[in-house]
């Protein structure tokens, strides 16, 4: 069965710095993707990223980036810059490569981005 | 853009009512989901349908329906409705891609069954 762990329940950053969140993940599927999520107080869950389990390369979009670590089974997300609209949930998940398969997201992480 | 709209975002009931909690997104996307969301428990899968008028149950089916007639709309139904359903429902689409294609959110429907 596939398993997302997040540690960090909580998280304090100052603005204007970088933060990395932690995610590990367990699956026995050879290919699979990973997912970043984050979902303000308002309660909508936004898309930030995607990283493929045969990417070569780390996948970036704007200011955020994935450090995925495939023999470790890590799907860090760094977000450069914070700001105080990153303040938020963030959930990681993944999704394995057979028909049927649906997402798994993990219990998520409060990040707090103080001024 | 995916547009995911959900009918509602917040929604008052009352035990023992019917209530519909309506979906629809506009990328022509084969594939919906229903989760409800509570404190401590993370997002639960309901319902999902990978076509129209097909349905598969979820993590947490029990006193849930679905419908879909169409592609577009993807309805999910507290048949009695009880307070035990009081969370935040959201629904989701996405493209069948194998593994590759995120999910795309509405914004979610905060009910309260009184």
């Amino acid at each position: 069965a596939q398993k997302i762990t997040q540690t960090q329940p909580g998280m304090f950053v100052q603005e204007k710095e970088a933060v990395t969140l932690d995610c590990t993940y367990d699956t026995s599927d050879p290919s699979y993707g990973l997912f970043w999520y984050k979902q303000p107080s308002s309660g909508e869950m936004i898309f930030l990223i995607y990283q493929g389990s045969y990417d070569q390369q780390n996948a970036t979009e704007g200011r955020y980036s994935l450090n995925f670590q495939k023999a470790r089974k890590s799907a860090n997300l760094v977000i450069s810059a914070s700001q105080l609209g990153d303040s938020a949930m963030y959930f990681c998940a993944m999704r394995g490569d057979n028909y049927g398969q649906n997402f798994v997201f993990g219990p998520g992480t409060r990040l707090s981005v103080l001024p | 853009d995916v547009k995911v709209t959900q009918s509602s975002r917040y929604l008052v009931k009352r035990t023992g009512e019917k209530v519909f909690l309506e979906c629809v997104q506009d990328m022509d996307h084969e594939n919906m989901f229903w989760y409800r969301q509570d404190p401590g428990l993370g997002l639960r899968l309901i319902y999902f349908s990978y076509d129209v008028k097909m349905k598969e149950k979820g993590d947490i089916p029990e006193g849930y329906s679905v419908s879909r007639e169409k592609k577009e709309r993807f309805s999910l139904i507290l048949e009695s409705a009880s307070t035990n359903q009081t969370s935040m429902y959201l629904c989701a689409s996405s493209l069948p891609d194998r593994g590759h294609q995120p999910q795309h959110f509405g914004d979610g429907t905060r009910l309260s069954i009184l």
